[in-house]
């Protein structure tokens, strides 16, 4: 069974600043996929970013970035130069079989100007 | 990524009522199709796989025979709750899966269903 562990329930940031939402996850697969969604309150919910078990490299796209500790069995999300449009929920989910996801509780990152 | 449309956005029905939920994948051909639900503050939650063509493939807990899933062609996926009761109040919530290496899950705007 596949499990994805949101630690932070709430975090808080200047804009412009850094933020790092942490993600750890549990599973017994040698290739899976770990992604992170953005839900604003409109309900929708956005792609961001994609790192592969087997990619050595971590994923960057634009101001995200996902530090991939596959030892530690972490996938933390890193926000440079907040923007307050950033305020939202935000979801950590690892693909399974049957590209299936399991995701995260979530955890919601308010920007403050 | 995908574009994918739901429909409708919002809906507010009485008890006992059956409502259907339309997923469309809109320039892609989407084999098969995830319905999600969502409680509020909480995660996402996979009801069902829906698989174009055959029978959807339901996650443990859910009641097959409350919401009905059928899958008829390449671009849309309908999800009906039958005789819906209050406790199904929700976000309803569609994807698509883009194949390839990532096989990234692209959703629709989602759908918020409320029980009188």
């Amino acid at each position: 069974a596949q499990k994805i562990t949101q630690t932070q329930p709430g975090m808080f940031v200047q804009e412009k600043e850094a933020v790092t939402l942490d993600c750890t996850y549990d599973t017994s697969d040698q290739s899976y996929g770990l992604f992170w969604y953005k839900q604003p309150s409109s309900g929708e919910m956005i792609f961001l970013i994609y790192q592969g078990s087997y990619d050595e490299q971590n994923a960057t796209e634009g101001r995200y970035s996902l530090n991939f500790q596959k030892a530690r069995k972490s996938a933390n999300l890193v926000i440079s130069a907040s923007q307050l449009g950033d305020s939202a929920m935000y979801f950590c989910a690892m693909r399974g079989g049957y590209s299936t996801l399991t995701f995260g509780k979530g955890t919601m990152l308010l920007v403050s100007p | 990524g995908a574009v994918v449309s739901q429909h409708p956005s919002r809906v507010i029905c009485k008890s006992g009522t059956s409502v259907k939920i339309e997923c469309r994948s809109l320039d892609f051909q989407a084999t098969t199709m995830f319905w999600y639900r969502q409680f509020p503050k909480q995660s996402l939650m996979l009801m069902a796989t829906s698989n174009e063509g055959s029978k959807a493939t339901y996650e443990q807990g859910v009641e097959k025979d409350k919401f009905l899933i059928n899958h008829a062609s390449l671009t849309l996926s309908t999800l009906t709750v039958t005789s819906a009761h209050p406790e199904d109040s929700s976000f309803y919530i569609c994807s698509v899966h883009s194949g390839g290496a990532s096989d990234t899950q692209y959703f629709g705007p989602g759908t918020r269903l409320t029980v009188l």
